[in-house]
């Protein structure tokens, strides 16, 4: 299995551009999520997913939109980029129910600079 | 807002050496769980403790949780080199296990 994976690995925009971060997973997880990442921060959840065609904001959701039309994708979309939004963005994905383990995998993050 | 913050903030010790980290979060949580994170990569899971449990161990790792001050500790035991990370504890609360609130992590150097 490749585990969570994330496409591009560096980004730079220029500010007011649009782009798509893709994530992907093989392992049949329900939920998917996206992080980002700013230095001293640790992470800060941007939307998550709980299954194909359900999304939801997280705590910064602001400039993102997200949609989830099957299992293994969850592509992440700045409208309309920002300085503000260079940041590392990380996918991450785990099993849903209360019988699993609430572990997430994470994927190996989207480095993005705004200019 | 950050839920969790991890003290230290940085750590530097000697190989073979324990390094102890605390987590310190503000509500009600399902779980708590660590991760490590090397330079330049992805967040890799490391344990997760659950709200009713008070300790945990695996391997070289060792964590407990006390849920009445709402504090954490990730023990390493024996450190190597290879430990050099940085460390985040996260915290899923009650009703939104997976919902993940990250503290800012603790940098941990070990010196061979």
């Amino acid at each position: 299995n490749a585990g969570v994976t994330q496409t591009p690995k560096f980004q730079v925009l220029k500010t007011g551009q649009s782009m798509t971060l893709q994530c992907a997973q093989d392992m049949n997880h329900e939920y998917m999520s996206w992080y980002r990442q700013d230095p001293g921060m640790g992470l800060r959840l941007i939307h998550y997913s709980v299954g194909a065609g359900i999304t939801d904001q997280g705590e910064v959701p602001n400039g993102y939109n997200v949609s989830r039309s099957t299992t293994e994708d969850f592509p992440l979309r700045l409208l309309s980029a920002a300085p503000s939004q260079t940041s590392v963005y990380f996918c991450a994905s785990s099993y849903t129910g209360t019988q699993r383990n609430n572990e997430q995998f994470f994927g190996p993050g989207t480095r993005l600079t705004v200019l | 807002s950050q839920q969790g913050e991890e003290d230290p903030q940085a750590l530097s010790i000697q190989e073979g050496e324990n390094a102890t980290m605390n987590c310190s979060y503000k509500t009600s949580i399902n779980n708590l769980q660590w991760y490590r994170q090397n330079s330049g990569r992805g967040l890799v899971h490391l344990i997760l403790i659950r709200s009713n449990e008070r300790e945990k161990h695996s391997g070289r790792l060792r964590v407990t949780l006390d849920t009445s001050k709402k504090s954490s500790s990730l023990l390493i035991t024996a450190s190597r080199a290879a430990d050099t990370a940085s460390y985040f504890c996260a915290t899923g609360p009650r009703g939104s296990a997976r919902q993940l609130t990250f503290g800012s992590g603790t940098q941990l150097t070990v010196l061979p």
